[in-house]
């Protein structure tokens, strides 16, 4: 299994700009994450979907932020437009969310993103 | 909202030692307990997990220790090792929901 896949795996861009950032799940899996890591507030859950419908977004910072899953495979998360304060890793995780059985998240390699 | 809360933010230990990073939580209903290990780079993955029905599981070098009156738990590592340098997450969870993260520890074990 190649695992939770995400690109680009490093973005630059300038402030105003729109990004996209993409996620591929782990086949099988029915849950994604979205998630941004600083080093001043760690690991902070942004969106999770379940079975591609997302169930709470209430730690998307604001209305700049939007997140998709299409379908089973593919999620994006969207930031328009950016500001530096957005400059952060941004972690895709998915897991086989099961009633009666454990949240093992599985994350990504990660998305560098750093808004000038 | 529900809370974790982890400590220290940082440790430093020899090669050898045992680092010991303890996590608190709020929510009596949460029933399982993992550890993740991010090393840099990297995303966090799954290291070991506990739940409330026993006081400790051990992993290797790797143990968790669990006061459910307390409402708090730890990992220690055991002969640890520079590989070992990372940042650990705890978390929590109840019943089919997400997990809740701690801030992260992050641990240098000097050679």
């Amino acid at each position: 299994d190649a695992g939770v896949i995400q690109s680009p795996r490093h973005e630059v861009t300038e402030m105003g700009q729109e990004v996209t950032l993409r996620c591929k799940p782990i086949s099988g899996h029915n849950s994604l994450f979205w998630y941004r890591q600083t080093m001043m507030r760690g690991l902070e859950l942004l969106i999770y979907f379940n079975n591609n419908v997302p169930i709470d977004d209430s730690g998307m910072p604001e209305d700049r932020f939007s997140a998709k899953m299409p379908n089973a495979s593919f999620s994006t998360l969207k930031i328009q437009p950016s500001e530096p304060r957005d400059s952060a890793v941004y972690f895709c995780a998915s897991s086989l969310l099961l009633a009666g059985g454990t949240d093992t998240q599985y994350f990504g390699p990660g998305t560098r993103l750093t808004v000038l | 909202q529900q809370q974790v809360k982890q400590s220290p933010q940082s440790l430093i230990v020899q090669k050898g030692g045992i680092p010991i990073i303890n996590c608190a939580y709020e929510n009596t209903a949460f029933d399982y307990f993992p550890w993740y290990q991010q090393f840099p780079g990297k995303g966090p993955a799954l290291l070991i997990a506990i739940r409330p029905d026993v006081s400790e599981k051990k992993e290797g070098r790797f143990t968790i220790s669990f006061n459910k009156s307390a409402k708090q738990f730890s990992l220690h590592i055991m002969d640890s090792q520079p590989g070992d340098s990372a940042t650990y997450f705890c978390a929590a969870s109840k019943g089919y929901s997400t997990l809740t993260f701690g801030k992260g520890t992050m641990l240098l074990v000097s050679p």
